[in-house]
């Protein structure tokens, strides 16, 4: 079957750093995307990772290893206003999506 | 960017009746939109896919009958949800694929909140 897994809730300070794993089984693999959702929200798009390797783009980047089916999205110099819910969704065979149950992220000062 | 629209934000409403949310394209021509529904501190769940003028495609355990999918241009689509009762209170939200890049990046719009009384 397709699943996605990542963790429920992490907890972090403001300024530091913080990875959200996601591990993924799928049947094919078309890219696995990161979402962001605060609460209340519809999902606003982070990232795409198709090819093995680290994505940067300003505070966030994403790392994809295609081998072991996992990704992180890592989140620098913390701000308040990250605290969010992290989604990560892989591309399946039809280039369906398979969504996890989101990361809670919550940020304290 | 691709601009995602969807009407009502929030609709409360009587067991029994039946609502409509749309579902809209502002900025460019959707060859396919999603249809997704999100319980609370759960994940999307994708309820069916739709594209322009063809029957929509439903996602296994929805009811098409009960769940009405209309796809009638590139930039609208609606969902009906008939004769709805409590369980249906849910997060609906809609995405669609603008099929301008190659990993299609799905746009959503900014969900609507239906409560049945």
């Amino acid at each position: 079957g397709q699943n996605i897994d990542q963790p429920t809730e992490m907890t972090a300070t403001e300024g530091a750093i913080v990875q959200i794993n996601c591990t993924y089984q799928t049947s094919g693999f078309n890219g696995l995307f990161w979402y962001q959702q605060h609460a209340g929200e519809a999902p606003t798009f982070l990232s795409y990772n198709v090819l093995d390797g680290l994505e940067e783009k300003g505070r966030f980047s994403s790392f994809l290893s295609r081998s072991k089916g996992y990704s992180y999205l890592l989140l620098k110099e913390l701000q308040m206003k990250d605290s969010a819910s992290y989604l990560c969704a892989a591309s399946d065979s039809n280039y369906q999506l398979i969504w996890g149950a989101g990361t809670k992220l919550i940020i304290k000062p | 960017g691709a601009v995602v629209s969807q009407h009502p934000s929030r609709v409360i409403c009587k067991s029994g009746t039946s609502v409509k949310i749309e579902c809209r394209s502002l900025d460019f021509q959707a060859t396919t939109m999603f249809w997704y529904r999100q319980f609370p501190k759960k994940s999307l769940m994708l309820m069916a896919t739709s594209n322009e003028g063809s029957k929509a495609t439903y996602e296994q355990g929805v009811e098409k009958d009960k769940f009405l999918i209309n796809h009638a241009s590139l930039t609208l689509s609606t969902l009906t949800v008939t004769s709805a009762h409590p369980e249906d209170s849910s997060f609906y939200i809609c995405s669609a694929d603008t099929g301008q890049n190659s990993y299609n990046e799905q746009f959503f719009g900014p969900g609507t909140r239906l409560t049945v009384l």
